[in-house]
Formats: structure tokens, C-alpha cells, sequence
């Protein structure tokens, strides 16, 4: 069965560079979630859509936006990153109504 | 925030014993999920739990949701080697607030 998508899987960037993650989720899902996970933690919320539109938003820092596209991606911009970045970004889709998150691998994101 | 308390923390057992962990919360929560966590990949969905009080089972594994609606159980039976990793519990409200609140983790070690 067709999995979420997560490119790319391995970032790296210099302080106050810019990074864009990419989210393909589960077909016909309608929500997407992306989390923010550092080492040794549980998975951090940052922000979620429901049909292309923003439904939820965590603790996602004001350096970063994400918006999902008609074809239901969703992509995480991140600007002047810092050293705190580095973290592994995980985007997870559900149907709305099911509660069942199914992530993706990952990207993981490391900033020198 | 809320906050979800998963235990143990850690836990180091034979191959063949069963294991048991919980998580606690101090608000309800509509839907529980477990998940298991290798390193450096993406949360699996090993169970999801929508009703007070519902037993569910996925082979070896033995989830459910307390009658409070704010706490839940995780057991696995005759653990194998490959049941090494983290695994988290989850806690959602569902609907447009579907994110998850995550336990820390209990990290599992099997000894053959």
C-alpha cells in the first residue's frame, strides 16, 4: 500500500540558509500534519491542513511556514535556520475523521 | 500543554516475556494511539483506540482504552528481538484538532 512521501531524507544546511521539506501523503487523506522530533524526543507539532486550508497550528516557530497544494503536498519552508533546527521533520496524513496518523520516514534536517 | 506521562522510561527483558507499559494524562482524550519508533524512521501505527473501555489486539499486542478516557495500556506478549525500539502513545481529540500529544516514549530492549 502507498505510504507517505518525504523528500528529501536528509538535509544539510549552514545557519540562516533556508530549507524546504516536501510531504506526499496517503491517497485520498485529506489532513496533513507535520512534526518536529530531536534526538531523544517524542514528536513536536507544528502544524496541520485539512483541505488545503491551515487546521491547527503547535509550536512551529515564526521562521517557518508550510501550505498544502491542490494535489493535496504539502511543503515546510524554513528560513535563517539555526543550530536548534537540526532535528528529524516528519508529515503525517489521516482522513479527518478516522484519527489514524500515518507517518512518513522522515527528513532528517541538520544545520552547521 | 497537556501533557501525556508514559512508563516506564525504559525497560530491559528475555526474550519470551511479556511486557506492559501505560500513559496517563490529565485531560480526555477521544482516540489513543500506539505507536513504535525504530531509529532514525518514521512512528509505525501498531493500534488506535476510539471508545472508553475498548480491548483491542494486533497479533502479540494488547492495547486499551481506560474507562476515564485518560489512560490507556500497551501489552506485548512473548517479546521476539525484532520488538526492540521506542514505542509511544499518542493522544488526540480528533476532528480539526486530530494532532497528536505524545508520551516520551518507553524504550524496549530484548535480550535473546
Amino acid at each position: 500500500a502507498a505510504g507517505v512521501i518525504q523528500s528529501p531524507r536528509h538535509l544539510i544546511k549552514e545557519k540562516r540558509e533556508t530549507a524546504t521539506l516536501k510531504c506526499y501523503p496517503i491517497p485520498r487523506h485529506d489532513t496533513v500534519y507535520w512534526y518536529q522530533q530531536g534526538p531523544g524526543q517524542d514528536p513536536q507539532f507544528l502544524i496541520s491542513f485539512y483541505e488545503k486550508m491551515q487546521s491547527d497550528k503547535g509550536s512551529i516557530p515564526d521562521r517557518f511556514s508550510a501550505q498544502q497544494f491542490s494535489d493535496y503536498h504539502s511543503e515546510l519552508n524554513m528560513s535563517s535556520l539555526e543550530l536548534g533546527d537540526s532535528a528529524l521533520y516528519f508529515c503525517a496524513s489521516s482522513l479527518e475523521v478516522s484519527g489514524e496518523l500515518f507517518f512518513g520516514e522522515g527528513s532528517r534536517l541538520t544545520v552547521l | 500543554g497537556q501533557q501525556l506521562n508514559q512508563s516506564p522510561q525504559s525497560m530491559f527483558i528475555q526474550e519470551g516475556e511479556d511486557v506492559s507499559m501505560n500513559c496517563t494524562s490529565s485531560s480526555i482524550f477521544n482516540t489513543w494511539l500506539w505507536y513504535k519508533q525504530d531509529p532514525g524512521e518514521g512512528p509505525v501505527l501498531l493500534i488506535a483506540l476510539y471508545k472508553a473501555g475498548e480491548l483491542t489486539s494486533n497479533g502479540r499486542l494488547t492495547a486499551q482504552f481506560g474507562i476515564t478516557r485518560k489512560d490507556s495500556f500497551l501489552n506485548i506478549s512473548a517479546s521476539i528481538p525484532s520488538d526492540v525500539g521506542i514505542y509511544f502513545c499518542a493522544g488526540s481529540h480528533g476532528g480539526s484538532q486530530g494532532n497528536l500529544i505524545f508520551g516520551k516514549g518507553t524504550k524496549l530492549s530484548v535480550k535473546p
